[in-house]
């Protein structure tokens, strides 16, 4: 089973860009999560898809952020216009329905932004 | 204050020494979820275990085990006889119902260095 693939592994931009990461998640799991880790810190939850709608955004920092999840397969998390606070590595992980309890969430290994 | 403290920011042992990651929680709730996930230099982070708050057994996995105290709000984390391949960074977690156990709050973790 293929796991979760992020894209770029590693991308560098100028302040003001736009940077566009993507997530393809395991095949079948419903619940897609964007998290990030800025330098140091906690890795941070950003937003909650489950298919194709957003079930929790809560955790994204402002509307320089917007993650979309056309059809309920891949994701895209889009930064516009991107500024140096926005450095970091963005985590995409996926699950499937849990049932009863926690999901337990399978992550991808990453998109590191680093904004100049 | 956090939810998730990883006291112990970097350790190193050397190989066949026994090591133990501290991680110490809040929560409100009596029902939650406790994880450990690890983060070796390929990226990703790869689930080890999850806890339900109503299971106070330790458990054990070959060389790793688990000590969950709740009256002290820890799940800390030992590995036995480490090895080179245990290097990585080892990340405490907890989810909570009111996310409906669908999204975890992570400590900072701990950097783990096995030299040989």
């Amino acid at each position: 089973e293929a796991g979760v693939t992020q894209f770029p592994s590693h991308s560098v931009i100028e302040k003001g860009q736009t940077v566009t990461l993507r997530c393809d998640p395991i095949s079948g799991h419903d619940n897609l999560y964007w998290y990030r880790r800025v330098m140091g810190k906690e890795i941070k939850f950003l937003l909650h898809f489950v298919k194709e709608s957003k079930q929790d955004e809560s955790g994204m920092p402002n509307n320089r952020f917007l993650a979309e999840r056309t059809g309920g397969t891949y994701s895209t998390l889009k930064v516009q216009p991107a500024e140096l606070e926005d450095s970091g590595v963005y985590f995409c992980a996926s699950s499937q329905d849990p049932g009863s309890g926690a999901n337990v969430l399978t992550f991808g290994a990453g998109s590191r932004l680093t904004v100049l | 204050a956090q939810k998730v403290t990883q006291a112990q920011t970097e350790i190193s042992v050397v190989e066949k020494e026994d090591v133990t990651l501290d991680c110490v929680y809040e929560t409100r709730d009596t029902t939650y979820y406790l994880f450990w996930y690890k983060q070796p230099p390929s990226g990703e982070l790869v689930f080890l275990i999850r806890r339900n708050s109503f299971d106070e057994q330790n458990e054990i996995s070959g060389r790793y085990s688990w000590n969950f105290q709740k009256s002290t709000s820890s799940f800390n984390f030992t590995i036995t006889a480490s090895q080179v391949v245990d290097s990585a960074v080892y990340f405490c977690a907890l989810s909570e119902p009111d996310s409906g156990y669908s999204t975890l709050t992570f400590g900072k973790g701990t950097m783990l260095l096995v030299s040989p």
